[in-house]
């Protein structure tokens, strides 16, 4: 079974402050995501990583930053966390492959709330 | 225009009931179709591919109309247990490895006794 972890299920933080969330998966996946969640917003992409040092923009990477120094490591970073990032932040992983291999699988999630 | 769209619901059903839900896509060239499940305060997880010839597992048939751009999913006999968000999932990288899936805001779902 794929698993991907996340470093913490619930995260309180304060307004400013340097945040870190890791994220990792055991399956040798070369794509990692990072995504928020937020009612009635659904899913929205903020970075992906295709391979180690290698990062893209999602849809909405203003406020945030990504590390991948590991293939089965991908860091997302808030450098000044503001109350409007409070969020529930999903890490996934796929396989590199034909398009039939796109599945992605989710970690469970961080609840952060920035006060 | 988003590239997924959805009917945000709430559908809710009665135990046995049929429901279907609808998804619409907007990009032509997309490649992977999938719905997802997601529970109350869980991480979405992979329910089934769609595959173009239409395909079932179990109470579940999925079906997609390339030309109309429009993926559907059936859930027969209703359990307590479907309850969930159901998402609509499409690749749009045009036969690239990237990857990206793209997200519809998805369906919610309550089934009650």
């Amino acid at each position: 079974d794929v698993k991907v972890t996340q470093s913490s299920r619930y995260l309180v933080k304060r307004t400013g402050e340097k945040v870190f969330l890791e994220c990792v998966q055991d399956m040798d996946h070369e794509n990692m995501f990072w995504y928020r969640q937020d009612p009635g917003l659904g899913l929205r992409l903020i970075y992906f990583s295709y391979d180690v040092k290698m990062k893209e923009k999602g849809d909405i990477p203003e406020g945030y930053s990504v590390s991948r120094e590991k293939k089965e490591r991908f860091s997302l970073i808030l450098e000044s966390a503001s109350t409007n990032q409070t969020s529930m932040y999903l890490c996934a992983s796929s396989l590199v492959g034909d398009t039939s291999t796109d599945t992605q699988y989710f970690g469970p999630g961080t609840r952060l709330t920035v006060l | 225009r988003k590239e997924v769209e959805q009917d945000p619901g709430p559908f809710n059903v009665p135990e046995g009931a049929t429901v279907a839900f609808n998804c619409t896509y907007s990009n032509s060239a997309s490649q992977s179709f999938f719905w997802y499940r997601q529970d109350c305060r869980k991480e979405p997880k992979l329910l089934m591919s769609v595959y173009s010839s239409g395909n079932e597992d179990g109470r579940f048939t999925a079906q997609l109309n390339r030309a109309s751009q429009y993926i559907s999913l059936l859930i027969r006999d209703s359990k307590l247990s479907d309850s969930a968000t159901y998402l609509c999932v499409v690749n749009n990288d045009r036969g690239s490895t990237l990857g990206r899936l793209y997200f519809g805001r998805g369906t919610q779902l309550t089934v009650w006794p």
